[in-house]
């Protein structure tokens, strides 16, 4: 199993560019998230899906937008980047939901300028 | 908001020295996790302990939580050179609300040869 995967590694965008982070996890897992890892902070859930075409927001999830429609992916859509959407962002999955043991992928490094 | 907050931010130990770090929340919660993350990595979990215990061991990693002082401590005994790391403390709450975790601001552990 790759387990959770991300991509891009590595992103660099100008203010008001769209992009979108790929997320996909082999382990059909049923919940799915997105963080965002900002310097000497611990992670902030942006948004999360229970299953497949259920989508909810977390603590920080203006300016971004979420859409499930399967199972195995889970992807992030930046509408219009700003420079404070440089950050480190990671996708989550779990077998039961949030409260449970959560599988993390490596990571995208994205920097706005 | 970040619910957890680790303490201490940073610390340097000798190789085969023990590691402790504390974790505070403020709400009530289902459980504790605590993760691992290696510089430039993915989060890993560690080890999950529920409201209702009040100590668990996993290997070398010991975690006891209290309740009463919403607070819960990580201690990794005969650390190891593999263990420097950065190491975050994260809880569902059980009041509703985004289901996801909140993590605290990490605790970065640096094990000296």
């Amino acid at each position: 199993n790759a387990g959770v995967t991300q991509t891009p590694k590595f992103q660099v965008l100008k203010t008001g560019q769209s992009m979108t982070l790929q997320c996909a996890q082999d382990m059909n897992h049923e919940y799915m998230s997105w963080y965002r890892q900002d310097p000497g902070m611990g992670l902030r859930l942006i948004h999360y899906s229970v299953g497949a075409g259920i989508t909810d927001q977390g603590e920080v999830p203006n300016g971004y937008n979420v859409s499930r429609s399967t199972t195995e992916d889970f992807p992030l859509r930046l509408l219009s980047a700003a420079p404070s959407q440089t950050s480190v962002y990671f996708c989550a999955s779990a077998p039961l939901g949030g409260a449970y043991e959560q599988y993390f992928g490596p990571g995208t490094r994205l920097t706005v300028t | 908001s970040q619910q957890g907050e680790e303490d201490p931010q940073a610390l340097s130990i000798q190789e085969g020295e023990n590691a402790t770090m504390n974790c505070s929340y403020k709400t009530s919660i289902n459980n504790l996790q605590w993760y691992r993350q290696n510089s430039g990595r993915g989060l890993v979990h560690l080890i999950l302990i529920r409201s209702n215990e009040r100590e668990k061991h996993s290997g070398r990693l010991r975690v006891t939580l209290d309740t009463s002082k919403k607070s819960s401590s990580l201690l990794i005994t005969a650390s190891r050179a593999a263990d420097t790391a950065s190491y975050f403390c994260a809880t569902h709450s059980s009041g509703g609300g985004a289901d996801g975790l909140t993590f605290g601001k990490g605790t970065h552990l640096i094990i000296q040869p």
